[in-house]
């Protein structure tokens, strides 16, 4: 099956710095990469997405890149802020039309942005 | 709208309990997913369903795990003979499916259960 490594664990930054998360997946089959942000006790939610067929999206502070040869996406965050502050979850699927596959997840990251 | 909601939010459960874990996915999602998240860790896969049928469940640790989605609506997760090892945060998460290419999963807020 497919395997997710997420690094570094644990990220600290100043306030306004940038911040990059990195992860590699196993299987060249993987075609969705989600990333999800959660705050301590409450539900992931989404942030960021992307799909095989797409190398960067960005949105605002918020970009991921795709390599699909080296099997490895990572986001970025630019312009940090104390609410940034959370763990952050990489994940890739095999999603298809009416299949949809599950997600399998990296260890996460935990951001601390000090003000 | 409502997103997808857990009941209960908490279990203490007594080693050798059985217990029920509840989800009500987004109306007219035809996908739901379960999940286990052990404490500092990602989310790991449990079990699948598309509607009522239970696509996957390769992902259920033992024979004491057993999922159901009679209706193609609401699921539960049912843990017999709960084990300390089984501690962790249950997520459910679901997906619009069907005919819209839409990959993305929602998820509950989860409920933590803690086995005593």
């Amino acid at each position: 099956g497919e395997n997710v490594e997420q690094h570094p664990s644990t990220l600290s930054v100043q306030e306004g710095d940038s911040a990059v998360i990195k992860c590699t997946y196993s299987d060249s089959a993987s075609n969705y990469f989600p990333w999800y942000k959660q705050e301590l006790g409450k539900r992931p939610q989404l942030i960021i997405d992307i799909r095989s067929n797409v190398g960067e999206k960005k949105d605002q502070r918020i970009a991921v890149t795709l390599n699909k040869t080296a099997k490895h996406f990572s986001l970025h965050i630019t312009e940090t802020q104390p609410e940034d502050s959370a763990v952050y979850f990489c994940a890739a699927s095999m999603g298809h039309r009416y299949n949809f596959n599950k997600f399998y997840f990296g260890s996460g990251t935990k951001l601390n942005v000090k003000p | 709208g409502a997103g997808v909601s857990q009941s209960p939010r908490y279990k203490v459960a007594k080693r050798g309990q059985d217990v029920a874990l509840r989800c009500d996915p987004i109306s007219g999602h035809v996908s739901l997913f379960w999940y286990q998240q052990a404490l500092g860790q990602g989310p790991e896969f449990l079990t699948y369903f598309q509607n009522e049928a239970q696509l996957d469940k390769s992902g259920l640790p033992s024979d004491r795990f057993f999922a159901e989605r009679p209706e193609g609506s609401v699921s539960t997760l049912k843990i017999q003979r709960t084990q300390q090892e089984d501690s962790a945060v249950y997520l459910c998460a679901s997906s619009l499916g069907g005919q819209e290419v839409s990959y993305e999963q929602y998820f509950g807020p989860g409920t933590r259960l803690t086995v005593t």
